[in-house]
């Protein structure tokens, strides 16, 4: 089945500084989104990528669609405490599976004060 | 306002009983999901629902099944609890029809803890 790997698996930050995390994948997707998991509640969708190339940004962070379609990118500046959580790549192949994802192992995001 | 509720939120069982986990969702959405999540694997997809009366299987489907008797509800149930299954579980749904698209969106979770 498809995979995809995550990376970094964790990191620990001061506030202030920049993150970037990445997914890359065996298998070619058409949209690529990245979610925020908080303690205790489910995955929030941060941003949506429907096309190879596509950067888009949703405040202090930026996504992009790989243009090879194997890959993911978010980058998240000038982090705050509240950027804590589990960020999760997801992906989805379209055709008959349109409906579903595939999810990275996520990244544990602490940020230091 | 529009939602996706899950529940319970937190249950114990013991081994070789019969549970059922319930989600229900107000968006009218034709598609929900079951996952998992366990350290180390993200979410994993158990089963899902394209619309009423039908059923797929996930990655990880042994020992669970799913019904799908209305839009609003897709309620999970594990035949006979098994230790392996502890973990917590999220419900999703999400739209992708001539009425447009939308991504999935997940439920609080419930934690299950087998004993």
């Amino acid at each position: 089945g498809q995979q995809l790997n995550q990376s970094p698996q964790s990191m620990f930050i001061q506030e202030g500084e920049d993150v970037s995390m990445n997914c890359t994948s065996s298998s070619i997707f058409n949209t690529w989104l990245w979610y925020k998991q908080e303690p205790g509640e489910g995955p929030v969708l941060l941003i949506a990528l429907y096309k190879a190339g596509e950067l888009t940004s949703n405040g202090r962070l930026t996504a992009q669609f790989g243009i090879t379609r194997k890959d993911s990118f978010l980058n998240i500046s000038a982090s705050i405490p509240s950027d804590v959580g589990i960020y999760f790549c997801a992906g989805r192949s379209g055709g008959t599976s349109y409906g579903k994802l595939t999810f990275g192992q996520g990244t544990i995001l602490t940020v230091h004060p | 306002d529009a939602e996706i509720t899950q529940s319970p939120r937190h249950k114990i069982t013991e081994t070789g009983r019969q549970v059922t986990l319930a989600c229900h969702q107000t968006w009218n959405h034709n598609n929900m999901f079951w996952y998992r999540q366990d350290l180390g694997h993200g979410l994993r997809l158990i089963h899902y629902s394209y619309g009423v009366q039908d059923t797929n299987k996930g990655e990880v489907s042994d020992g669970y099944s799913v019904s799908r008797s209305n839009t609003e509800d897709l309620p999970l149930t594990l035949e006979s609890a098994a230790s392996s299954q502890t973990s917590v579980y999220f419900c999703a749904s999400s739209e992708h029809s001539t009425r447009g698209l939308t991504e999935q969106y997940f439920g609080p979770g419930t934690r299950l803890t087998v004993t």
